[in-house]
């Protein structure tokens, strides 16, 4: 069965350019997250969504990054501008939980993203 | 404000001894607390949970405990074996929202 889908794996780019990171959840996972690991501040929730909807985006850092669930089988997180302090790797994760439950997070390999 | 912490970045273990990792929190509305595995350029993997309402969950070589009066939980890997080099993530959860610590980089030495 396939993992949670995440492209690209790498991305190295220029200030100021448009980055698309995309993601494909786990068939049948109705809840969606975007995480971002950094050395400083480790792995931090970016933004939740369930069932297609944005539930919390209180970790998305500022008004540069977006994100959109257009169905339940594709995500996408959009920075732009892009800023060399927003390299990282940005985790998408899927899991059947519900809003008050709990369950297991299954990560994609994420993306790696260099911003020069 | 960092709500789960692993106060010790790394470990460094025999093969065949128990390798032991300790995580912190200080929000007592968490209700359930995981453990991630993670090798280098891959996500995050499920280890092993468990609910608030326990103080112990045992998986083969893995066993959680939680002291939820001293707001701390510890992994018990044993016997560690090499292929358990990686970074291991303490996780806890309110509803939906799981928050990570930073992380233990364990060292399995031959």
């Amino acid at each position: 069965d396939a993992g949670v889908i995440q492209s690209p794996r790498h991305e190295v780019t220029e200030m100021g350019q448009e980055v698309t990171l995309r993601c494909k959840p786990i068939s049948g996972h109705n809840s969606l997250f975007w995480y971002r690991q950094t050395m400083m501040r480790g792995l931090e929730l970016l933004i939740y969504f369930n069932n297609n909807v944005p539930i919390d985006d209180s970790g998305m850092p500022e008004d540069r990054f977006s994100a959109k669930m257009p169905n339940a089988s594709f995500s996408t997180l959009k920075i732009q501008p892009s800023e060399p302090r927003d390299s990282a790797v940005y985790f998408c994760a899927s899991s059947r939980r519900n809003l008050g439950g709990t369950g297991e997070l299954f990560f994609g390999e994420g993306s790696r993203l260099t911003v020069l | 404000d960092q709500q789960v912490k692993q106060n010790s970045p790394s470990l460094s273990v025999q093969e065949g001894r128990i390798s032991i990792l300790n995580c912190d929190y200080t929000n007592s509305m968490f209700d359930y607390f995981l453990w991630y595995k993670k090798y280098p350029a891959e996500g995050p993997t499920f280890l092993i949970s468990i609910s608030s309402i326990k103080d112990k969950n045992e998986d083969g070589r893995f066993t959680v405990f939680l002291n939820k009066s001293a707001k701390h939980l510890s992994l018990h890997i044993v016997p560690s074996q090499p292929g358990d080099s990686a970074v291991y993530f303490c996780a806890a959860s309110e509803a939906y929202k799981l928050s990570f610590g930073a992380g233990t980089t364990v060292t399995v030495r031959a």
